[in-house]
């Protein structure tokens, strides 16, 4: 099993709708998760991360935590054709963040 | 403030060379991370520095090395190249510390496109 894991996609939305990205981790130690985009061809870019339970927002963007659960979830909102890329998740492991494979955005004019 | 940089951008080699790339991180970092991205493997933790100690290594071979200098410029070296190390190798910066890598955000270099033949 994979400590983190995302769904590869692609998961396909029209222009102005929210794309909801999820990751589900296994490792309880875990305390803070980064999401990062990543346009092909080109290095991760942060979005943003989230240490706590609940939401956090960044403009377009929410990210969700729940520990309980294990899983980590980002909603773009007013989702742009620009936003099409692969999105990664990434939790800490001791010293070293470990990513998921990504999940692949593609946004529909 | 400027990001991360990584040179070379590109570079070709052959079976059996070695290669050594270099990264500098955003000013005031000190944790320097490097990962190797590769299609079907994604992204793998292959080491991170801190002040010039490596707190961290990943499964991979002994053929992959890395140091850090006092300035908190990385280089990291493979030798022996096999096909297989055709990636694309990235390099983070975070502030580091204590901490880890909890709330303190990593910020990737361009990377260095490297291709074995």
């Amino acid at each position: 099993q994979k400590e983190v894991e995302q769904n590869s996609g692609p998961l396909s939305v029209p222009e102005g709708a929210i794309a909801s990205l999820n990751c589900t981790y296994s490792d309880r130690g875990s305390q803070s998760f980064f999401w990062y985009r990543q346009y092909s061809g080109k290095s991760p870019e942060l979005i943003m991360f989230i240490y706590s339970n609940g939401d956090k927002e960044d403009g377009r963007f929410t990210a969700q935590l729940n520990k309980a659960s294990q899983y980590v979830s980002l909603l773009i909102r007013d989702s742009q054709p620009s936003d099409s890329a692969t999105y990664l998740c990434a939790g800490t492991g001791f010293q070293k963040l470990v990513f998921g494979t990504g999940t692949r955005l593609l946004v529909s004019p | 403030k400027a990001g991360v940089t990584q040179t070379p951008r590109y570079l070709i080699k052959t079976r059996g060379q070695q290669v050594t790339l270099s990264c500098s991180p955003i000013s005031g970092h000190r944790s320097v991370s490097w990962y190797q991205q590769t299609p079907g493997q994604g992204l793998q933790f292959l080491f991170e520095y801190f002040s010039e100690t490596q707190r961290n290594k990943g499964n991979f071979p002994g053929r992959f090395s890395g140091r850090q200098f006092s300035n908190s410029r990385s280089e990291m070296n493979v030798s022996t190249l096999e096909l297989g190390d055709s990636a694309l190798y990235l390099c983070a910066s975070s502030l580091g510390g204590t901490g880890g890598f909890v709330n303190n955000e990593q910020f990737f270099g361009p990377g260095t496109r490297l291709t074995v033949l």
